[in-house]
């Protein structure tokens, strides 16, 4: 199986300013039709998660521009350009090239 | 406006059988590979199967740990997704998540429903 790894485990920011969480997985995420299948995934306290990027740096439709994402092969980023109240929840990365498997969560709150 | 409503979910004792299902709506069902997906206090998110559309072969595959055990299940005619879950262990107590599959992803979510094995 592919083992996402994502860093931190928690992160604290100030309202306003960025934020930055790093995902690795454990093998190329290179699809053989030329696509990276990486995924980001928002989930709020008590909701369900939320699509907010695929293959890589695609936002899903309604997802605001503070959201993007970066990276290739086994390294990837997602970063918020200006933290609002209405981000703290636990994203995760999520890739979609062998099977499907998440990353363990980062827990973003409000300093 | 994609809409997924699962139901079904409840207590069962170890070994037991339980049918959650998904009611689809605001998108065209026969046209939508699906997937489930659940989130338990021992894994966090794990994917559990899918199932293509009827197009593609209709086929389904699973995640190693459910495997033989929990089978996948749509009705078209319904706009209906079906997760059968077979020999239920402790390990298997979560939420479970009905999802639409796009682009090597799951786009759409429903609210889950809640599945405790336990004795």
């Amino acid at each position: 199986d592919v083992v996402m790894t994502q860093s931190p485990l928690s992160l604290p920011v100030t309202l306003g300013q960025p934020a930055s969480i790093s995902c690795r997985s454990s093998q190329s995420l290179v699809y053989s039709d030329g696509n990276t299948y990486l995924n980001w995934f928002q989930q709020r306290p008590g909701q369900s998660p939320r699509r907010l990027i695929y293959k890589v740096s695609n936002r899903d439709s309604g997802v605001p521009d503070r959201f993007s994402g970066s990276g290739s092969g086994t390294d990837f980023t997602l970063k918020i350009s200006r933290v609002e109240a209405e981000d703290v929840g636990v994203y995760y990365c999520m890739q979609g090239t062998h099977w499907r498997t998440f990353g363990g969560g980062t827990k973003v709150e409000i300093k | 406006e994609v809409q997924l409503v699962e139901s079904g979910g409840d207590l069962v004792k170890p070994g037991g059988s339980l049918r959650v299902s998904c009611a689809a709506s605001g998108f065209t069902f026969n046209n939508a590979w699906m997937s489930w997906v659940r989130q338990t206090p021992g894994k966090g998110l794990e994917w559990v199967g899918r199932i293509k559309r009827i197009i593609d072969g209709g086929t389904t595959d699973y995640a190693a740990p459910v495997k033989g055990r929990f089978t996948i299940l749509r009705d078209d005619s319904e706009n209906t997704l079906y997760l059968q879950m077979n020999s239920l262990n402790i390990e298997d107590t979560g939420v479970y998540y009905c999802t639409t599959e796009e682009d090597g992803g799951f786009a759409h979510w429903g609210q889950g429903t809640l599945v405790t094995v336990s004795s």
